[in-house]
């Protein structure tokens, strides 16, 4: 149980061209998804919270014009890398809460994340 | 501020050996903490929680993780390390503040030599 999947695993695109990453979770409803960036040999930087049907929550420092995040259903959320630039390649994971029986479980259950690289 | 901090970048174990891989935290109210393993081009793997009980918690794989509220520690252990351990090692504690963020460790990379 608890399984989130990615798509695409990896991707390459051309600087100025605009990337969209899904983010599912396949057997439980999740009202709050986490897209994370992970640099090479670092921790995750949370990017921003993603709550179905409503605004995401951006981190401090993270554009939001640039990245764009929907929640449209409880079992899918999206990342859009608008206007991509070398500097955004990158390494994205996203994450989901999972809720118990017996209510919110806390952990997250994390997805395998997206290459990208942007050219 | 509430922050995790793991203070080796690396561990290295021989096969067969015990391991620890350490983890302390700050954190306002009662920690809500986790440990996540990371393969190689991979998201992270839930390992183990502690939330309230016992404060040896039992995970995956033979993990086991020991909470000391006094020295505000959460280290990671077990008895025996196979190869395959070998990974990078994240610890997390809940942000209290809003939307259960989770904010992790930078990281320790466990490397188990045959």
């Amino acid at each position: 149980g608890a399984v989130v999947s990615q798509h695409p695993s990896r991707v390459i695109c051309k600087s100025g061209t605009s990337v969209k990453i899904e983010c599912r979770s396949l057997d439980f409803q999740a009202t709050t998804m986490f897209w994370y960036r992970q640099f090479p040999k670092k921790s995750l930087m949370l990017m921003a919270t993603s709550n179905e049907g409503s605004k995401a929550t951006y981190e401090q420092g993270v554009e939001k014009d640039k990245f764009l995040i929907n929640h449209a259903s409880l079992t899918l959320s999206t990342l859009t890398v608008t206007s991509a630039h070398p500097e955004d390649s990158s390494f994205y994971i996203c994450s989901a809460r999972a809720f118990g029986t017996g209510g919110p479980t806390y952990e997250q259950y994390f997805g395998p994340g997206t290459r990208l690289t942007v050219t | 501020a509430q922050s995790v901090a793991q203070p080796e970048d690396q561990v290295n174990v021989a096969e067969g050996n015990p391991l620890t891989v350490k983890c302390t935290y700050s954190v306002s109210g009662n920690p809500y903490l986790f440990w996540y393993v990371q393969y190689p081009n991979r998201g992270l793997q839930f390992l183990l929680k502690y939330i309230t009980g016992d404060n040896l918690v039992k995970g995956s794989y033979g993990f086991e993780a020991e909470f000391n509220k006094s020295q505000t520690s959460f280290h990671l252990k077990k008895p025996s390390a196979l190869v395959s351990d070998s990974a990078l090692y994240f610890c997390a504690v809940r942000d209290p503040r809003g939307y259960n963020k989770l904010i992790f460790g930078a990281g320790t990379r466990l490397a188990v030599h045959p």
